[in-house]
């Protein structure tokens, strides 16, 4: 999987948006992008993927530059309970063999959301 | 839908004693799963993947021995420290996928994780 780069830490007020980058200047072409987050003393928690187009659901927007070389994760009206740490993994969902599934999580982003 | 359970979520044992931590798909079958362990302040570490029914592959570096991990049905796997010493104190937390219900997409669902204390 393909190495990812992200700010250690980030703040944002309590209703405004947040916007989360990641570098991943070594991905593949079919490598997707996936955002998990991890609230303290919790296991992570799904929040978006996508391969090239721009995503959105009911947590959040994700938006991949045209080469697939960054991307963005955007909360738009961030409250204080999505203050966690942000892992941005690229991974190639459908590998075969011993590689299946398997996720490498860095450091993440620690998003403080404040009053 | 697909929910992840641990139990216990959190164990305080003695030295030298073994601690089993139970991962379960509440919801769905799980076909493979995940172990992870997590240091303070430090990211997830991948420890082994379990396919049910089949030996577990570990990851470099991890101790096949000393943990133990047991897929033996689609909703189940355990992980069993062997021994544990006060270095062996961390945050466990397994996932569990299914490739016919996350798609292509390979969503995980995540345990809620163990905290696990050795004195």
């Amino acid at each position: 999987d393909a190495k990812t780069t992200q700010p250690p830490s980030m703040d944002c007020a309590e209703g405004r948006a947040a916007n989360l980058p990641c570098n991943h200047s070594t991905i593949s072409g079919n490598e997707y992008v996936y955002w998990y987050r991890q609230i303290h003393s919790q296991g992570p928690q799904y929040i978006i993927h996508g391969l090239k187009n721009n995503e959105t659901n009911e947590m959040a927007s994700l938006i991949i530059t045209e080469d697939r070389k960054s991307s963005t994760l955007i909360l738009p009206h961030a409250t204080l309970r999505d203050t966690a740490v942000y892992y941005c993994i690229v991974h190639l969902p459908n590998a075969g063999g011993t590689s299946y599934g398997k996720l490498t999580f860095g450091q993440g982003t620690i998003l403080t959301v404040h009053p | 839908g697909a929910v992840v359970s641990q139990h216990p979520s959190w164990v305080i044992c003695k030295s030298g004693t073994s601690v089993k931590i139970e991962c379960r798909s509440l919801d769905f079958q799980a076909t493979t799963m995940f172990w992870y362990r997590q240091f303070p302040k430090q990211s997830l570490m991948l420890m082994a993947t379990s396919n049910e029914g089949s030996k577990a592959t570990y990851e470099q570096g991890v101790e096949k021995d000393k943990f133990l991990i047991n897929h033996a049905s689609l909703t189940l796997s355990t992980l069993t420290v062997t021994s544990a010493h006060p270095e062996d104190s961390s945050f466990y937390i397994c996932s569990a996928t299914n490739p016919g219900l996350a798609g292509v997409n390979n969503e995980q669902f995540f345990g809620p994780g163990t905290r696990l204390t050795v004195l």
